[in-house]
């Protein structure tokens, strides 16, 4: 099937450190979205992109559509503890029928 | 806005019986529910898409006889695992579209752990 390759796998960063990670596919995406899961819990929907090129921002985070509608990246600004999770990126396929395909996830972990 | 419940948030059971679980748009209507499954340290895995009034969509490889969903309302889907076995213990999460959105956005419940003695 469809798989998107997400990475990194897991981060582990200072307080106050930048933090980028990004999805890619070789298959282009109509949607793309960012979700933040605690342990225990379901995905929280961070940021939602639409059109290749779109660059959202929902606090400290930032995420772009790619160009080629084949990746997106995020970016986390300044982290801070309660930043710590695994966050999952989502694409609804071009001509599909809407179901979103999951990546595996990045875990990052924040050191105070 | 955008608020999904799931019920029970935990449930232990024994091998043999069926179990329950509801999952509910509380401030939208939701046209399309999504059934997912995901096991430690790993991604979520797609189980069916439900939607309102008619019958599950299921993956490949997901039995329908054994994960039995209901979309019976707007606000309203059921997950039923019958005959359950340790096997299937795992966390179960519910998700969402709102009814009439042009986007795929996706709403999820905070999931219900499964433990199958």
């Amino acid at each position: 099937g469809q798989q998107l390759n997400q990475s990194p796998q897991s981060m582990f960063i200072q307080e106050g450190e930048d933090v980028s990670m990004n999805c890619t596919s070789s298959s282009i995406f109509n949607t793309w979205l960012w979700y933040k899961q605690d342990p225990g819990e379901g995905p929280v929907l961070l940021i939602a992109l639409y059109k290749a090129g779109e660059l959202t921002s929902n606090g400290r985070l930032t995420a772009q559509f790619g160009i080629t509608r084949k990746d997106s990246f995020l970016n986390i600004s300044a982290s801070i503890p309660s930043d710590v999770g695994i966050y999952f990126c989502a694409g609804q396929l071009a001509g599909s029928q809407g179901n979103l395909i999951f990546g595996k996830g990045t875990k990052l972990s924040v050191k105070p | 806005g955008a608020v999904v419940s799931q019920h029970p948030s935990w449930v232990i059971c024994k091998s043999g019986t069926s179990v329950k679980i509801e999952c509910r748009s509380l401030d939208f209507q939701a046209t399309t529910m999504f059934w997912y499954r995901q096991f430690p340290k790993q991604s979520l895995m797609l189980m069916a898409t439900s939607n309102e009034g008619s019958k599950a969509t299921y993956e490949q490889g997901v039995e329908k006889d054994k994960f039995l969903i209901n979309h019976a309302s707007l606000t309203l889907s059921t997950l039923t695992v019958t005959s359950a076995h340790p096997e299937d213990s795992s966390f179960y999460i519910c998700s969402a579209s709102p009814a009439g959105w042009s986007s795929y956005e996706q709403y999820f419940g905070p999931g219900t752990r499964l433990t199958v003695t």
